[in-house]
């Protein structure tokens, strides 16, 4: 398994702010992804960090709304930019030691933009 | 494209009583199978994953799943249901060995005394 802190759990944020979220392994990992859960709704892959170099994002998302960092293999930052209210969402940071095992996921961050 | 659907958005049964909740994936192969339950506030915990062999598997908390290839299903089973199971279920498909996942929409449970 893998023991995922994401912090901070929960923010309310003013619209036109940036938010950074970390999340933190206490392990090595092959694979680190971002997905967005909106209210009410499933989740949603946001990108995948690449340690060392540019994340890969998915159909839908750009790196100038999304920056994600991934510096070594046992921490990652997503930060959500230039926040609208459609941005609220529970943002979860998710891990995965390559072939044949599972997903981790960390507890979100619950973001609300006013 | 790929895509999971669970056909049932919300799911009430009395406890005690047995639970099959549905999935089922559209895929070119067999994908990697998951189910993830999220109470409320928390992450999600894996409950139980199928990448090859027996097409049934066990999870944790009681819970078992079958894999049906002719059905592109993957569904979720319980033989009698506690009031804490009441949560949101996510069945999840990773295609090709990428550690992506692709999750359905999701079914609420509630669970009557």
């Amino acid at each position: 398994s893998a023991v995922i802190s994401q912090k901070p759990s929960r923010d309310i944020c003013q619209r036109g702010t940036s938010l950074t979220i970390q999340c933190q392994v206490d392990s090595q990992v092959t694979m680190m992804f971002w997905y967005r859960q909106q209210p009410g709704q499933s989740l949603t892959l946001i990108a995948t960090a690449n340690q060392g170099s540019e994340a890969t994002y998915e159909s839908g998302f750009v790196i100038d709304k999304f920056p994600i960092s991934r510096p070594n293999l046992t921490f990652s930052t997503l930060t959500v930019s230039n926040m609208s209210p459609e941005d609220s969402s529970i943002y979860l940071c998710s891990v995965s030691r390559g072939v044949n095992t599972e997903a981790f996921f960390g507890q979100g961050t619950r973001l609300t933009v006013v | 494209a790929q895509s999971v659907t669970q056909p049932d958005i919300h799911i009430t049964v009395s406890e005690g009583a047995s639970l099959e909740l549905r999935c089922n994936y559209s895929y070119g192969a067999t994908p990697y199978l998951f189910w993830y339950v999220q109470s409320p506030g928390q992450g999600l915990q894996l409950l139980l994953k199928y990448f090859s062999g027996d097409t049934l598997v066990q999870g944790i908390k009681g819970f078992e799943a079958e894999f049906k290839r002719s059905q592109s299903s993957f569904n979720l089973r319980k033989p009698s249901v506690h009031w804490s199971d009441a949560a949101e279920y996510f069945c999840a498909v990773e295609p090709s060995n990428t550690g992506k996942l692709i999750f359905g929409q999701g079914t609420t449970l509630q669970v009557k005394p």
